[in-house]
């Protein structure tokens, strides 16, 4: 079937503005991943859900960035009052066991 | 945090030659996994190698791990102009297995000339 589609593939957005990023995960696929990924660096683990629940948000920078899957699928990550250093890309992730495939990313841009 | 540390940051060769990227690690682990990255584009899954494996081959690709120094190489043979990409190693460190979250090293730039 199809692979783990996230969108937008581009945002650009003003300091202060909320953003919601989204990730369709492949179908059957029992666990969804959020990463980061800085210029020039590796992907940083951001938070991880079995189904609905976050068992781990550990990697969330701050209180502005919260992530949901209310239905075991489709996931959002919202980041609110949007700052310059969020700009980076966000890969989200989904897996059935221990490899992980990775949608393109949203390439979020803070001006 | 990042755990591992890939080497060299980044690798010039042409077409035909072999390219080695080396990965070190810091905690225990249930598996390694290599990934690529084309410019722009999202992590393309390479191999996994589990932490009870020594060496592992796809293709042109062969893994190694060893974790008593805790690092691992990764080989391919005969490059391509289309291997040229960031590599990065990913561990899973150590957890009760099966889905985890990966942590990734900053990975190393490949460049193959034709």
């Amino acid at each position: 079937g199809a692979g783990v589609s996230q969108s937008p593939r581009y945002k650009v957005a003003k300091r202060g503005q909320d953003v919601a990023l989204r990730c369709d995960p492949i179908s059957g696929h029992v666990s969804l991943f959020w990463y980061q990924q800085a210029l020039g660096q590796g992907p940083e683990f951001l938070t991880y859900f079995q189904n609905e629940a976050q068992l781990d948000k550990s990697g969330l920078p701050s209180d502005r960035f919260f992530a949901e899957r209310p239905e075991g699928s489709v996931s959002t990550l919202k980041i609110q009052r949007t700052q310059q250093e969020d700009s980076a890309v966000y890969l989200c992730a989904s897996s059935f066991y221990s490899e992980q495939f990775f949608g393109p990313g949203t390439r979020l841009t803070v001006l | 945090s990042q755990q591992g540390e890939e080497d060299p940051q980044a690798l010039s060769i042409q077409e035909g030659e072999n390219a080695t990227m080396n990965c070190s690690y810091k905690t225990s682990i249930n598996n390694l996994q290599w990934y690529r990255q084309n410019s722009g584009r999202g992590l393309v899954h390479l191999i996994l190698i589990r932490s009870n494996e020594r060496e592992k081959h796809s293709g042109r690709l062969r893994v190694t791990l060893d974790t008593s120094k805790k690092s691992s190489s990764l080989l391919i043979t005969a490059s391509r102009a289309a291997d040229t990409a960031s590599y990065f190693c990913a561990t899973d460190e150590g957890g009760r297995g099966g889905s985890e979250k990966l942590v990734f090293g900053k990975g190393t730039k490949l460049t193959v000339n034709p």
